[in-house]
């Protein structure tokens, strides 16, 4: 069926360094990825989307990389600051004829070590 | 992009109990989704809500336990009957931002505690 994981369930960095979370999808047609964050206590928060007709997409501190051969995305964040502690999810909207409905990766808990 | 508010933002109930949580939305949306996020988990999709019409549950969940409304295009209500402590988990209502159909965006979630 089809699933959208993601290879680490936590990583742990140090403030100013950069942050790279990845992601895996299975189903091949799926053309349009989001990425959220969720702080403790929040619901998810958008943070970036990507296409599949791009490569990369850059945002704010943060850049989505889509490698459609391997079926892969990952999440960049740039200088990370300890406002960056969250849990992080790829989510991949699946349409169906009433409309899309998204599935969500495991989640990656990003720790930023001051 | 939508705005959107849950209430109430967290509450303790005992088993056998039910509690009604209810999800606002800056404008008008035609669906709103409503999602389970158990502890250290991430989000399950209950059921698709439409205006004027049944929602629509996911695999795994029932009206009878989760008993949705939704009366107009901004407003929809999730209910979770006869609780039970396993019910413990965050709730999170979303919809779709009003000028892209494939994001969804999420309220602040409720969370629930159930002894």
């Amino acid at each position: 069926g089809e699933s959208v994981g993601l290879h680490l369930p936590t990583l742990s960095v140090q403030e100013g360094d950069n942050s790279i979370i990845n992601c895996a999808y299975s189903n091949s047609a799926s053309d349009y990825f989001i990425w959220y964050k969720q702080e403790s206590g929040k619901g998810p928060q958008f943070i970036i989307d990507i296409r599949s007709n791009m490569d990369k997409r850059q945002g704010q501190r943060v850049t989505v990389l889509l490698n459609k051969t391997v079926k892969h995305l990952s999440l960049q964040i740039a200088a990370t600051q300890p406002g960056d502690s969250a849990v992080y999810f790829c989510a991949d909207p699946i349409r169906e004829t009433s409309g899309s409905r998204l599935t969500f990766g495991e989640g990656t808990q990003l720790t930023v070590n001051p | 992009s939508a705005v959107i508010s849950q209430k109430p933002s967290r509450d303790i109930c005992q088993r056998g109990t039910s509690l009604t949580i209810q999800c606002q939305v800056d404008s008008q949306v035609t669906m709103m989704f409503w999602y389970r996020q158990q502890p250290g988990q991430s989000l399950t999709l209950i059921a698709t809500a439409n205006q004027g019409s049944e929602a629509t549950y996911e695999s795994g969940f029932v009206i009878d336990k989760f008993p949705i409304s939704r009366p107009n295009l901004t407003f929809s209500t999730l209910t979770v009957s006869n609780m039970s402590p396993e019910d413990s988990s965050i709730y999170l209502c979303s919809a779709f931002g009003t000028e892209d159909t494939d994001t969804q965006y999420f309220g602040p979630g409720t969370r629930l505690t159930v002894l």
